[in-house]
C-alpha cells in the first residue's frame, strides 16, 4: 500500500537537545511538507521541498532544519533554538504540477508525531 | 490578507441529526477549497475539494459542501451524523503553486456526537 509514515508516534525530549522526526513516502510524490499543529490553531507550514536537494522555508522555519537527500524521505530536525517545540508535527506529500486545474491530487498526510519537551 | 475562518470552535449534535460546519475565506482570486477531517492523534484525511464547476461538491463518508462565492463560504454538511464522525474538521484554501503547495488552514471545528 502506498502512503506516508512518520516515526516515532510519540517523542520526548529534554530541553536543549536536538531531535529528528522521520517522514517517508512511497507515493512517488515530488513535493513534501512539514506542518506544525498546536491546539486551537490550524496547521502552520515549517518547511517544504519541491524536489530532491532543494527545500524552502515556510511560515515558521526558525529553530527547525530539514534535508531532502532522497525523494522518499524528508526528515525534520527540531533544534534547541526552537523556543516552544512541544506540538504535533505532520508530514505531507503531493505531486507537483504547475496548474492545479490539471491535477486532482492534493496533499496526503502522515499520521503525525507528537513531540513533548520535558 | 488571505485567511480562513471557522467560526465554531466546537459543535455538539445528536446522532442521526444533520450537521453544518461553517467556513469563510478571504482570498482575492478564484479559491481552491478543501475540507479535511482529523481523528485524535491522527493525520488529516481529505473529505472533499472544490476546484471549479458545480458548486455543490460530494465527498467521502456522506459529506458534501457548497461553495458560495457571494458569501465567501464553503460550508460542510451531512444529513445524518454517525458517532464515528466525531473528530476535528479543518477547512483550507489553496493559494497556488507559487512557493510550493501553499495552503492556509482554518483553526478547526471539533465535532462531538451525543447518543
Amino acid at each position: 500500500d502506498g502512503g506516508i509514515t512518520q516515526s516515532p508516534k510519540y517523542l520526548f525530549r529534554k530541553e536543549g537537545q536536538n531531535v529528528t522526526l522521520s517522514c517517508e513516502q512511497n507515493l512517488n510524490h515530488d513535493a513534501m511538507y512539514w506542518y506544525r499543529q498546536d491546539p486551537g490553531q490550524g496547521l502552520r507550514l515549517i518547511y517544504y521541498s519541491q524536489i530532491v536537494n532543494d527545500f524552502q522555508k515556510g511560515d515558521i522555519a526558525e529553530g527547525y532544519s530539514v534535508s531532502r537527500e532522497k525523494k522518499e524521505s524528508f526528515p525534520l530536525t527540531v533544534t534547541s533554538a526552537q523556543k516552544n517545540p512541544t506540538a504535533f508535527y505532520l508530514c505531507a506529500s503531493s505531486p507537483f504540477k504547475e496548474d492545479p486545474l490539471l491535477s486532482t491530487d492534493t496533499q496526503y498526510f502522515g499520521p503525525g508525531t507528537r513531540l513533548t519537551v520535558l | 490578507a488571505q485567511s480562513v475562518t471557522q467560526p465554531d470552535i466546537h459543535i455538539t449534535v445528536s446522532e442521526g441529526a444533520s450537521l453544518e460546519l461553517r467556513c469563510n475565506y478571504s482570498y482575492g482570486a478564484t479559491p481552491y477549497l478543501f475540507w479535511y477531517v482529523q481523528s485524535p492523534g491522527q493525520g488529516l484525511q481529505l473529505l472533499l475539494k472544490y476546484f471549479s464547476g458545480d458548486t455543490l461538491v460530494q465527498g467521502i463518508k456522506g459529506f458534501e459542501a457548497e461553495f458560495k462565492r457571494s458569501q465567501s463560504s464553503f460550508n460542510l454538511r451531512k444529513p445524518s451524523v454517525h458517532w464515528s464522525d466525531a473528530a476535528e474538521y479543518f477547512c483550507a484554501v489553496f493559494l497556488g503553486y507559487t512557493g510550493g503547495f501553499k495552503t492556509i488552514f482554518g483553526a478547526g471545528t471539533r465535532l462531538f456526537v451525543k447518543a
